[in-house]
């Protein structure tokens, strides 16, 4: 099993539509990530979480520390959003380093 | 102010040769670490570089080394190379220590 497990794997909804994606983890963290990724590669940070809430324009991020979950929204969801979107935790155990450990991603497409 | 810049973007070689992949991390940071994103799945850590030391290493054969340079850039060599390593190799930045990374566009490596 691995450490990071996101949920769906692949997602298509209709423009306009509101999205969730999820993520739970099974170690201790002190950060988690979540990271969008388009074709070609780049990967660009969305959000980081210790705790609690972070919204970013239509983007929304939640953590529960509790029962090592959280979660990605998209609010109106636009064809621009097309992406890989990835969460990837820093475990508690990294006292000086900043490994990441990622998820496998979840492919969203948002036809218009 | 550049954020992460890697070099080459694509790069196509011949089983067997050796290649070098290179990463100029954001400024003001001192860390550099490299993933290893095969297609459809999440990045793999195969290790980090901190005061031009190989800090942490994730299960990659000594086949892959690197090194980071007094400016804190930082190359990935991998020697031998097989069609197993093709892959997108991602270089990400941070601060010692530090939670928040930031990623390069990444190399797309092809081994033919």
């Amino acid at each position: 099993k691995n450490e990071v497990e996101q949920s769906p794997q692949n997602l298509t909804a209709q423009e306009g539509e509101f999205i969730t994606i999820n993520c739970s983890y099974s170690v201790g963290i002190s950060a988690l990530h979540w990271l969008q990724q388009h074709p070609g590669g780049g990967i660009v940070s969305l959000f980081m979480l210790s705790s609690g809430k972070k919204k970013h324009g239509r983007l929304i991020a939640t953590i529960n520390i509790q029962e090592k979950h959280s979660s990605l929204h998209i609010t109106a969801s636009h064809p621009r959003d097309s992406a890989v979107y990835i969460c990837a935790v820093r475990s508690v155990e990294e006292t000086s380093g900043s490994r990441l450990t990622f998820g496998e991603g979840t492919q969203l497409t948002v036809n218009p | 102010d550049a954020g992460v810049t890697q070099s080459p973007t694509h790069l196509i070689k011949t089983r067997g040769q050796q290649v070098t992949l290179r990463c100029s991390p954001k400024s003001g940071h001192d860390t550099v670490s490299w993933y290893q994103q095969a297609l459809g799945q999440g990045p793999q850590f195969i290790f980090q570089y901190y005061e031009e030391e190989e800090r942490q290493r994730g299960n990659f054969p000594d086949r892959f080394s690197g090194h980071q340079f007094p400016n804190y850039s930082s190359e990935l060599n991998v020697n031998a190379l097989l069609l197993g390593d093709s892959a997108l190799y991602l270089c990400a930045s941070s601060l010692w220590g530090g939670a928040e990374a930031f990623f390069g566009q990444g190399t797309r490596l092809t081994v033919v």
